[in-house]
C-alpha cells in the first residue's frame, strides 16, 4: 500500500477561503514533500519539511509534519483559482526514496 | 535553466513498435528518475539513475529500457508494449543522487498503446 495516504481526496472551495488536506503515513521518515500537479501535467515541488522540523511556510503556503501521528498537513492560504490541481505528498525514507500518496483534487471556484 | 525538458509529448505506439522517450536537464543535477503515472493515480517510481549509472530499478519490466547516455540526458527505450502500458512517463532530476529529495519533473510524455 501507498506510503502516504491523503485526505480528503476531493476538496472543492470558493476563492479567497482557505484549503487544508492532510497526508498520513505509516513508516519512519527522513522528509516529507509536498507537489503540486495541474491537470495531467508534471509535478511542481512545493515544500520540503524534514522529520526534525514541525512547521514550514512558503508564501501562502504552510505545512506541518507531526511524526508522532505520523501525518502532516498543507494549508493553501487565500487560495486562488490558480490554485486548482492536485495536491500529493512524498513521504522519504532511509532507502533514498520517495513514495507519493494518492492526491487530493483541489478545485478553487472563482 | 530550471526545465526538465521531455519528448515526445504524447506518443502513440503499437505492440509491436520501439520508441524511445527523452529526457533532458541542463541544472548540473546528478540524478535523474522516470516515473509512470496511472490516470487519477499517483506517480510511481521505475528508474533511478545516479551520476550516469542505474541505481535502482524497482522490478520493472525488461519491455521497459532505460539509458543514461550522459549526465544531461536520459532515455527510456520502449518495446513489445501492452495496452495496461498507457500512461503519463514522467522524468525528473535532483541535485542530489537520493529519490527523497527535492525533484524537478518534465511535463510528461502521454503514452498510448495500442
Amino acid at each position: 500500500s501507498q506510503q502516504g495516504e491523503e485526505d480528503p481526496q476531493a476538496l472543492s472551495i470558493q476563492e479567497g477561503e482557505n484549503a487544508t488536506m492532510n497526508c498520513s503515513y505509516k513508516t519512519s521518515i527522513n522528509n516529507l514533500q509536498w507537489y503540486r500537479q495541474n491537470s495531467g501535467r508534471g509535478l511542481v515541488h512545493l515544500i520540503l519539511i524534514r522529520s526534525n522540523e514541525r512547521e514550514k511556510h512558503s508564501g501562502r503556503l504552510r505545512v506541518t509534519l507531526d511524526t508522532s501521528k505520523k501525518s502532516s498537513s498543507l494549508l493553501i492560504t487565500a487560495s486562488r483559482a490558480a490554485d486548482t490541481a492536485s495536491y500529493f505528498c512524498a513521504t522519504g525514507t532511509n532507502a533514498g526514496k520517495s513514495t507519493f500518496g494518492d492526491g487530493t483534487t483541489l478545485t478553487v471556484k472563482p | 535553466d530550471t526545465e526538465v525538458t521531455q519528448t515526445p509529448k504524447h506518443l502513440v505506439m503499437g505492440m509491436t513498435n520501439k520508441k524511445s522517450l527523452k529526457c533532458e536537464q541542463h541544472m548540473g543535477h546528478r540524478a535523474m528518475y522516470w516515473y509512470k503515472q496511472k490516470a487519477k493515480k499517483p506517480p510511481e517510481l521505475m528508474f533511478v539513475y545516479s551520476y550516469e549509472k542505474l541505481s535502482i530499478n524497482e522490478s520493472v519490466p525488461s519491455r521497459f529500457s532505460p539509458e543514461c547516455p550522459n549526465s544531461s540526458l536520459l532515455n527510456l527505450h520502449l518495446h513489445a508494449l501492452q495496452p495496461e502500458d498507457s500512461a503519463l512517463y514522467l522524468c525528473a532530476s535532483s541535485h542530489e543522487d537520493r529519490a527523497d529529495t527535492e525533484a524537478f519533473f518534465g511535463q510528461g510524455t502521454r503514452l498510448t498503446v495500442v
